[in-house]
């Protein structure tokens, strides 16, 4: 019964590879992020969704692409991997988009590139 | 912009001693502002949130904050420290308007000695 939840926790990869997460939530939010962790624990808002609709695109690479099924998941493509992708991806969820709405946060991807 | 600042990177504390963790928060408004928990190799944790009620927050775990608009700050305390309080904690801020995106701090790592 999970409330947002990830696949895979763990994710190693070639450089040059395409590879995907998943996200899931079933709090029933109309919204869901993804965020990136660097290795100094830093994270940054990376995409936002409210009912499949892209609302946040922050100034990241193109060779990432969120999908958004519908409300309950978010998924996060990733082309042409590269070393400085390596990071740890956390999913989240809101009720709305509100500045007080709390965000739910997923137990993250951790993705190596080698 | 708003912005959060997280005035120490590391603090350590022997169990049973209190706990202080210093953010000063930059907004040109009233802020949305929250403070969230990081075990190790976990997901992130709501403690709790302030939006624009009651200045004094309690959370989770014995923890609370106090919103201080004349100081722009918003430290987040505890009475007694447990060895399950070591974690990283993040002070962050929602940015105003309607995305609720999320302004994160660097993180204060706590250390609990026993």
């Amino acid at each position: 019964d999970t409330a947002v939840s990830q696949t895979p926790k763990y994710l190693v990869t070639q450089m040059g590879n395409d590879k995907s997460i998943k996200c899931e939530q079933n709090l029933g939010h109309d919204t869901m992020y993804w965020y990136k962790q660097d290795s100094k624990k830093f994270l940054k808002i990376m995409f936002s969704y409210n009912n499949k609709e892209l609302i946040i695109n922050e100034t990241v690479p193109n060779r990432f692409s969120p999908k958004s099924p519908d409300k309950a998941h978010l998924n996060l493509h990733i082309n042409s991997l590269e070393l400085g992708d390596s990071a740890v991806y956390f999913c989240a969820s809101s009720q709305g988009t509100g500045a007080g709405d709390t965000q739910y946060f997923g137990p993250g991807t951790r993705l190596t590139v080698l | 912009a708003q912005s959060v600042t997280q005035l120490d990177s590391h603090v350590s504390v022997s169990e049973g001693t209190p706990v202080l963790l210093r953010c000063n928060y930059s907004s040109s408004y009233s802020p949305s502002l929250f403070w969230y928990v990081q075990h190790p190799n976990k997901g992130l944790q709501l403690l709790l949130k302030y939006t624009s009620a009651a200045t004094l927050v309690k959370g989770i775990n014995g923890f609370e904050a106090e919103f201080k608009k004349s100081e722009t700050s918003f430290h987040l305390t505890k009475p007694s420290a447990h060895m399950s309080d070591a974690a990283e904690y993040f002070c962050v801020v929602s940015e105003r308007g309607a995305t609720n995106k999320l302004i994160f701090g660097t993180g204060t790592l706590l250390a609990v000695q026993p």
